[in-house]
């Protein structure tokens, strides 16, 4: 099993600019979520999913949106980059609520 | 608002003896998870021990053990025989165990250098 799988490792976007991080999973996990942590601080919630169809926000949710069309993929969409999302992001997946989650190696972006 | 709370922004430790890392955290809930993590050098993230707020026996894992105090909300990592691989970010994380709505709350975390 790979685990949890994101891309891309590392990226600079120039303010304004769109992406998507990609995070797939080949655990079967029903639970995905997106987080971003901010240097020398804990990871915050910005997206969860509980099911292939069902999203929700976290904490932190603006300025991203995510989809969730299948049980394996869970993209997060960055529309209009701004300074302030510079972060490390980490996807994360579990079988259930209030277990072990498996993160991914995470994706550091810079926004210039 | 639920919040966690790690007061040790650094530790160190030599190696083979024994550290422990305070986490302390708020809330009205009644049941929820604990965990920790620990984040090394690579940036992954590695769950060390998980606790569920209802089992009064403290959680172990081979090295690893907690020190749960419900009623003081405190829920600290005692790290055994500390090794160099310990070197890392450890993060302490609460879960509610609420139905309906999720929320994983994480610590600002404590760098523990293990020391040769």
């Amino acid at each position: 099993n790979a685990g949890v799988t994101q891309t891309p490792k590392f990226r600079i976007l120039k303010i304004g600019q769109s992406m998507t991080l990609q995070c797939t999973q080949d655990m079967n996990h029903n639970y995905m979520y997106w987080y971003r942590q901010d240097p020398g601080m804990g990871l915050k919630l910005i997206y969860y999913s509980v099911g292939a169809g069902i999203t929700d926000k976290g904490e932190v949710p603006n300025g991203y949106n995510v989809s969730r069309s299948t049980t394996e993929d869970f993209p997060l969409r960055l529309e209009l980059a701004a300074p302030s999302q510079t972060s490390v992001y980490f996807c994360a997946s579990s079988y259930n609520q209030g277990v072990k989650q498996f993160f991914g190696p995470g994706t550091r972006l810079t926004v210039l | 608002a639920q919040t966690v709370t790690q007061s040790q922004p650094e530790m160190s430790v030599q190696e083979a003896e024994t550290v422990t890392l305070s986490c302390t955290y708020d809330t009205s809930e009644s049941n929820y998870y604990l965990f920790w993590y620990k984040q090394p050098p690579s940036r992954q993230m590695i769950l060390v021990i998980r606790q569920e707020a209802y089992k009064q026996q403290n959680a172990t894992e081979n090295r690893f053990s907690v020190n749960f105090q419900k009623a003081a909300k405190s829920f600290s990592l005692k790290i055994s025989d500390s090794q160099l691989g310990d070197t890392a970010m450890y993060f302490c994380a609460f879960m509610p165990q609420t139905s309906g709505t999720y929320k994983y709350i994480f610590g600002t975390g404590t760098r523990l250098k293990v020391l040769a």
